[in-house]
């Protein structure tokens, strides 16, 4: 089945450790997007990737990373710079032509204390 | 900077009504319009998707509509069920020139609730 897939579902850390959100599609689609989601707001993106090896800055990428090495994976990184990190993490993609719709993951739901 | 703003927050109706939710967004330069449903704790999926060279979509007991001019997007659910309480979200697309294609505008989301 095609689709994408976020690991864990849950994950829990202390405060003061980074921690990286798996993210992998088998669509074969060349962009890939992080989105965060708080209770009572909508999807703000983080970072968004058109090609691999390449990636821009979302509306809120300070206190995170990314990296593209392989067109179907686009891992992110939480890092202890990141204020309010505890949020529902959403990986999406989508093909950079036609229609751009854009397909998502079942999220990861990160909780730092 | 594009905004977009869902009205109304949450809805609850009675089952078998027919239903209006609306999206309005403040830069008419979209690329798409698109309408996602989330369950909650889930993923959101996709509903419709239009173009901003259509004025709208058909998925069964949905219809979105597009009204670039005014910045305006209806998602129309027909014959409500219990099983389409969800929260429903819309997003507008940037314009596909230069970097920014993709990406997506999230509106907060309407809660609908369908009671039997």
């Amino acid at each position: 089945d095609g689709g994408i897939t976020q690991s864990p579902k849950y994950l829990f850390r202390k405060e003061g450790q980074n921690v990286t959100l798996s993210c992998e599609q088998n669509l074969n689609h060349d962009a890939m997007y992080w989105y965060r989601q708080d209770p009572g707001q909508g999807l703000r993106l983080i970072y968004y990737s058109q090609i691999v090896n390449d990636f821009q800055k979302g509306d809120i990428a300070e206190g995170y990373s990314v990296s593209r090495e392989k067109k179907e994976s686009f891992p992110l990184t939480v890092t202890s710079a990141q204020k309010n990190p505890t949020a529902f993490y959403l990986c999406a993609s989508s093909w950079t032509s036609d229609s751009y719709e854009q397909y998502f993951g079942p999220g990861t739901r990160l909780t730092v204390t | 900077k594009q905004e977009v703003t869902q009205i109304p927050a949450a809805l609850s109706v009675p089952e078998g009504e027919n239903l209006v939710l609306n999206c309005s967004f403040t830069d008419s330069a979209i690329y798409n319009l698109q309408w996602f449903r989330q369950d909650p704790g889930k993923g959101l999926t996709s509903l419709l998707l239009i173009q901003s060279s259509q004025r709208e979509q058909t998925s069964g007991r949905l219809n979105a509509s597009l009204d670039k001019s005014s910045g305006r997007s209806t998602l129309y659910i027909a014959a409500s069920q219990p099983g389409d309480s969800a929260t429903y979200l819309c997003a507008g697309g940037h314009d596909a020139g230069g970097t920014s294609y993709g990406k997506l505008t999230f509106g907060q989301g309407t809660i609908l609730t369908v009671h039997p």
